[in-house]
């Protein structure tokens, strides 16, 4: 079966840049969350979305970044002016419905802001 | 401080030895979660777990709350194991506190 996709899996853009990463959930869950791993560190908290809406959005760094859910399904998080310390793995995570259940991993998307 | 520490950083043992990585942390949680993470970035969960103790193959996992303490034992480990591993919580709502993680390297 499909697990949690993300595109693109490499992205190189120049400071200042708009870029849009695509995560594509696992049919069925209704839990989708957005984070943020820089080199050597653990993956940081960036957003949680229950169906459309956004439920937690306390870990979006600044107003440079906003993630969108329309259809309760896909996700696009959207970066705006990027900054050279954006640069880090950006990962997706579904579960069946947020709360105490498993989060199945993307394999992320390698983001290089030059 | 992290509200979760894993311990050690870095690990290196040979291929058999018995392996203990240890995590902990300083909020209330609804659940801890030990994550397997390979070079290229893919993470994998490995147990889920807020009470006792949960085996899976040559992976233990155990919790104390009281002591807001848990340990992932691998048993008989081999060179395939090496891997970052990463504890997270689960804290306020759903979202997920992360560990900066243990990098295992098992030699043959």
């Amino acid at each position: 079966g499909a697990g949690v996709s993300q595109t693109p899996s490499n992205k190189v853009t120049e400071k200042g840049k708009y870029v849009e990463l695509r995560c594509d959930p696992i049919s069925g869950h209704t839990a989708l969350y957005w984070y943020r791993q820089s080199l050597g560190q653990g993956p940081e908290f960036l957003i949680y979305f229950q169906g459309t809406g956004a439920a937690d959005d306390s870990g979006l760094p600044n107003d440079r970044f906003f993630a969108v859910r329309p259809e309760g399904s896909v996700s696009t998080l959207k970066i705006q002016r990027t900054e050279r310390g954006d640069s880090a793995v950006y990962l997706c995570a579904s579960s069946f419905s947020g709360g105490y259940n498993e989060q199945f991993f993307g394999p992320g998307t390698r983001l290089t802001v030059l | 401080k992290n509200e979760v520490e894993q311990s050690p950083q870095n690990l290196t043992a040979q291929e058999g030895e018995f392996i203990t990585i240890n995590c902990s942390y300083s909020v209330g949680i609804s659940a801890l979660h030990w994550l397997q993470q390979h070079p290229g970035g893919g993470i994998v969960s490995l147990f889920m777990l807020s009470s006792g103790k949960k085996k899976h193959g040559r992976l233990i996992a155990t919790i104390n709350i009281q002591e807001k303490h848990s340990s992932l034992h691998i048993t008989a480990s081999h060179p395939r194991d090496s891997a970052v591993y990463i504890c997270a919580v689960g804290t306020s709502g759903s979202r997920l506190t992360f560990g900066e993680g243990t990098q295992l390297t098992v030699n043959p």
